[in-house]
């Protein structure tokens, strides 16, 4: 099946920092989703970006599928932004293959 | 606009009991429908998916089993709790193969 890694495990940063989140897929695929989850466990959808870059404020996500990657940008972080960030791809029809995580801490 | 709702967001059952577990999808038809597992710390995993009323295809061999009795309703089932059925788990929807899955708010279960 679809490997998915997820790179860094861990980041700490300082409000107002600017942090990528990269994600690294095993074959092609064609649906990709960037979630933040937050300390209550909500997952919350960022983008859907099978290819090419979106933005959505402070965030903006790029996916080159040719070299199976995405990348999340999160710029002047705000300690709100803490939580854990998944990349997740399709494999198949209908089955959602999610990476580990980037746990992201922003201290005041 | 599509809702969806889980309940309960939190439920604590011995080992042996029963479980059932609802998601139900408000604003959209004929949804696909999915039950996901999050174990502490890490990624979430298919259990099921469903296209249909009635039509449910499992992903993983494991102690549950899904239900789908209504077009907008999913349900993940047990007869006899695990210790290791404990974790997070998602209900999810999606409109086509190729479109985004959303989310419900999760159900924390913890087996004692």
């Amino acid at each position: 099946g679809i490997q998915v890694e997820q790179s860094p495990p861990d980041l700490i940063l300082q409000e107002g920092a600017n942090s990528t989140l990269r994600c690294n897929f095993s074959d092609s695929v064609n649906n990709l989703q960037w979630f933040h989850q937050n300390p209550w466990g909500q997952l919350i959808n960022l983008f859907y970006i099978p290819s090419g870059t979106k933005q959505n404020g402070r965030l903006s996500a790029t996916t080159v599928a040719t070299e199976r990657y995405s990348l999340l940008y999160i710029s002047s972080s705000q300690t709100t932004d803490s939580g854990v960030y998944f990349c997740a791809v399709k494999e198949g029809a209908q089955k959602l293959v999610f990476g580990q995580g980037t746990r992201l801490t922003i201290n005041p | 606009s599509q809702t969806i709702h889980q309940w309960p967001a939190t439920l604590v059952q011995p080992v042996g009991s029963p479980l059932s577990l609802e998601c139900t999808v408000e604003g959209t038809s004929n949804p696909n429908l999915y039950w996901y597992r999050q174990a502490a710390g890490r990624g979430l995993q298919l259990l099921f998916y469903s296209v249909g009323i009635g039509q449910i295809s499992s992903e993983v061999p494991q102690n549950l089993s899904a239900s789908r009795p209504q077009d907008r309703q999913f349900i993940l089932s047990s007869k006899k709790l695990l210790l290791s059925d404990s974790g997070f788990y998602l209900c999810a929807w999606g409109s086509r193969s190729n479109q985004p899955q959303h989310f419900g708010d999760g159900t924390r279960l913890s087996i004692l």
